[in-house]
């Protein structure tokens, strides 16, 4: 079964530290990709990350992708209430760039001062 | 003008209705995509499209159909609604070469 497995599935942080979300994935896709969803709204595309080894960075989050181990990895420096949302990963289904999405459950990160 | 338009944004209907959501883009791209997302699921692929003529099911296509009237124009139908497709939907868009999906409002449904 294709599985794409985010942790934690909740986390609340405290302004000012560091914390990383862990995206394991069990197809052999070439490519990741990092989504931000805020209460009530629609999804904003943060990373397309299109390599092994990739990493990409954007203010206080920066993203990696290992497709050896299927993991990829979304850090947070330095926390400021502004990040607090979901943050979802996807796969694609046929490795490639078909467009067929797998989505993780989603983190639903809470920053607190 | 937002580049992924969905019409309505929130619909409460009956059990055994026919309904229709209807997604609108301004980006040029030839995918298009349907999406639900319930609460702890994150978002399943209904149906998507390559183009006019290249229409896929996704993960969850039972009891749903769609319609690709134009590039620009992707319509996801609910045949007979029941209660368990209460969820948000979403359209998005995208283009060939990195995939990465720019989605729309979305659509706030109640099947009563």
């Amino acid at each position: 079964e294709l599985k794409v497995e985010q942790n934690p599935l909740f986390l609340s942080m405290q302004e000012g530290k560091n914390y990383t979300i862990y995206c394991n994935y069990s197809t052999t896709s070439d490519r990741l990709y990092w989504y931000r969803q805020d209460p009530g709204k629609s999804l904003e595309s943060l990373f397309v990350l299109l390599s092994n080894g990739a990493v990409k960075q954007e203010g206080r989050l920066m993203a990696s992708l290992d497709t050896k181990a299927r993991l990829s990895t979304l850090h947070i420096t330095a926390a400021v209430h502004d990040l607090s949302a979901t943050y979802f990963c996807a796969v694609d289904r046929y490795g490639g760039s078909q467009g067929n999405l797998i989505f993780g459950k989603g983190t639903k990160l809470s920053v607190k001062p | 003008d937002a580049d992924v338009t969905q019409t309505p944004r929130n619909r409460i209907t009956k059990t055994g209705k026919r309904i229709m959501l209807e997604c609108s883009q301004t980006k040029g791209h030839d995918r298009m995509y349907w999406y639900r997302q319930d609460p702890g699921l994150g978002l399943r692929l209904i149906y998507y499209s390559f183009d006019v003529k290249d229409i896929n099911k996704g993960e969850i296509s039972d009891g749903y159909s769609v319609s690709r009237q134009a590039q620009a124009k992707f319509s996801l139908s609910l045949e007979s609604a029941i209660p368990n497709q209460t969820a948000l939907y979403f359209c998005a868009t995208s283009d060939f070469q990195a995939g990465d999906q720019f989605f729309g409002p979305g659509t706030r449904l109640t099947v009563l």
